[in-house]
């Protein structure tokens, strides 16, 4: 059962538009963590962002912001005032920590195409 | 950047041609994973290492073994290819596995004919 869900497969966006990418999980666990991946058209991951479980609060770098929810299971992604530069497919992901075996095995969402156009 | 190299980047072979990648890390870091990247899939985890001659099972293994005799090498080894493993092959390693960053090398693109 897919255990990440990025309904999103493509957004299209004008640059300077603010972008938000949606992220669904689904985890018995009470401990876990999300991680958001960057892969940019040359295909390397670039990583960007880990959160906990415990740690609900909101964070923002820069242009990038992240809005964690655990009552919706959600750990959705903006950019706000997007640039050409962030045309890239965005990644997230689950790891479950609720025994030794997870051993920090991460679980993908398909990703999320994000086009920005001058 | 991790210092994380795959080899070949890219390779086309065969149906029923036995197929070996390469990971090594220069970090010293415990952990080592392979993915595939498939359209519509995102990347689904095929073994993983927690130390030397350490390794296990991902989600799709079938079709695919690892060894792992040195800390810095994480072989992934196709022993005979199908058209259905033509993929993106990534190679991840972590310091200290659950929980933690996961940093990638460049990839490999393998075409199965």
């Amino acid at each position: 059962a897919q255990k990440v869900t990025q309904a999103q497969t493509e957004i299209s966006v004008v640059e300077k538009e603010d972008v938000t990418l949606d992220c669904v999980y689904e985890t018995r666990d009470t401990t876990y963590y999300l991680f958001w991946y960057k892969q940019p058209p040359s295909g390397e991951l670039v990583f960007l962002i880990r959160r906990n479980s415990f740690d609900e609060q909101n964070e923002i770098s820069g242009r990038y912001s992240w809005n964690f929810q655990k009552s919706t299971s959600s750990f959705n992604f903006t950019i706000t005032a997007s640039q050409v530069v962030d045309s890239a497919v965005y990644f997230c992901a689950l790891s479950e920590a609720g025994t030794t075996d997870s051993w920090g095995k991460l679980q993908f969402g398909a990703g999320t195409q994000v086009v920005v156009t001058p | 950047d991790a210092g994380i190299t795959q080899s070949p980047r890219h390779k086309v072979t065969e149906t029923g041609t036995p197929v070996t990648l390469r990971c090594h890390q220069t970090e010293n870091h415990r952990y080592m994973y392979w993915y595939r990247q498939d359209p519509g899939h995102g990347l689904r985890l095929i073994h993983y290492s927690y130390g030397v001659k350490d390794t296990d099972k991902g989600e799709v293994s079938d079709g695919y073994s690892v060894s792992r005799s040195k800390t810095e090498d994480f072989l992934l080894t196709l022993e005979s290819a199908t058209s259905s493993q033509t993929s993106v092959y990534f190679c991840a390693i972590s310091e200290r596995g659950r929980n933690q960053p996961q940093h990638f090398g460049d990839g490999t693109r393998l075409s199965i004919l």
